[in-house]
């Protein structure tokens, strides 16, 4: 059974930095593509950042571009969403999801439950 | 610019059936879409992809309810025999060059 959990989230103030991360298990980690989608309060779903299975390609939404850094370490099937210079805008819940294929990111198949980034003064 | 596009609402009877529509921007009818099922408090959880043919594959333990059809621009989610739990939000998304898109959801109340 495919499970990802995510950790790392809580509490930040405005221009701080957070490192999430994802713990995967029950399929071939190095395998497949990763995602992070965050949802702000009330909101639908916006992606954020998506790794190659290799983790040789990355790729950002521009919300987040240049202010984040996805990563991930194969060896042990974790992934990670470095994210500096944090604004209120970027309060969500943070979803780490696996990708049906190795690369490039195309489609979602299965989903972590969330971790909640709050970022206020 | 690849946009899709969903009504923000919809609303069936329990027993009865729903089908919610996902279009895709003009100049990308041809990428296939998936569906994904939020509950409330919940992660999303994938249902299927739907790709321009129709043709489409479900994700881990969907039930027979739920069926994908395609038209068009458009991509239809169909879920036959409502049920209380199936009250929830709708997400189609798509992959372009280099970034993946949400459309804005469909909040499904079941009656």
């Amino acid at each position: 059974e495919v499970q990802l959990l995510e950790s790392g989230g809580g509490w930040v103030q405005p221009g701080g930095s957070l490192r999430l991360s994802c713990a995967a298990s029950g399929f071939t980690f190095k395998a497949y593509a990763m995602s992070w989608v965050r949802q702000s309060p009330g909101k639908g779903l916006e992606w954020v950042s998506g790794i190659s299975g290799s983790g040789g390609s990355t790729y950002y939404a521009d919300s987040l571009r240049g202010r984040c850094a996805i990563s991930r370490d194969n060896s042990k099937n974790t992934l990670f969403l470095q994210m500096n210079s944090l604004r209120p805008e970027d309060t969500a819940v943070y979803f780490c999801a696996k990708d049906e294929v190795h690369s490039p990111p195309t489609f979602l198949d299965h989903w972590g439950q969330g971790i909640l980034v709050t970022v206020s003064s | 610019q690849l946009v899709l596009s969903q009504a923000p609402s919809a609303s069936a009877s329990q027993g009865a059936s729903v089908k919610l529509t996902c279009t895709l921007s003009s100049g990308h009818s041809t990428y296939a879409i998936a569906w994904h099922q939020q509950q409330p408090e919940k992660g999303p959880r994938y249902l299927m992809k739907i790709n321009s043919d129709g043709s489409h594959t479900k994700g881990d333990g969907i039930p027979d309810r739920f069926s994908g059809s395609s038209s068009g621009a458009e991509r239809y989610l169909t879920i036959s025999s409502l049920q209380s739990e199936d009250e929830a939000d709708y997400y189609c998304q798509t992959w372009g060059t280099g970034f993946a898109v949400f459309g804005g959801g469909t909040q499904l109340t079941v009656l």
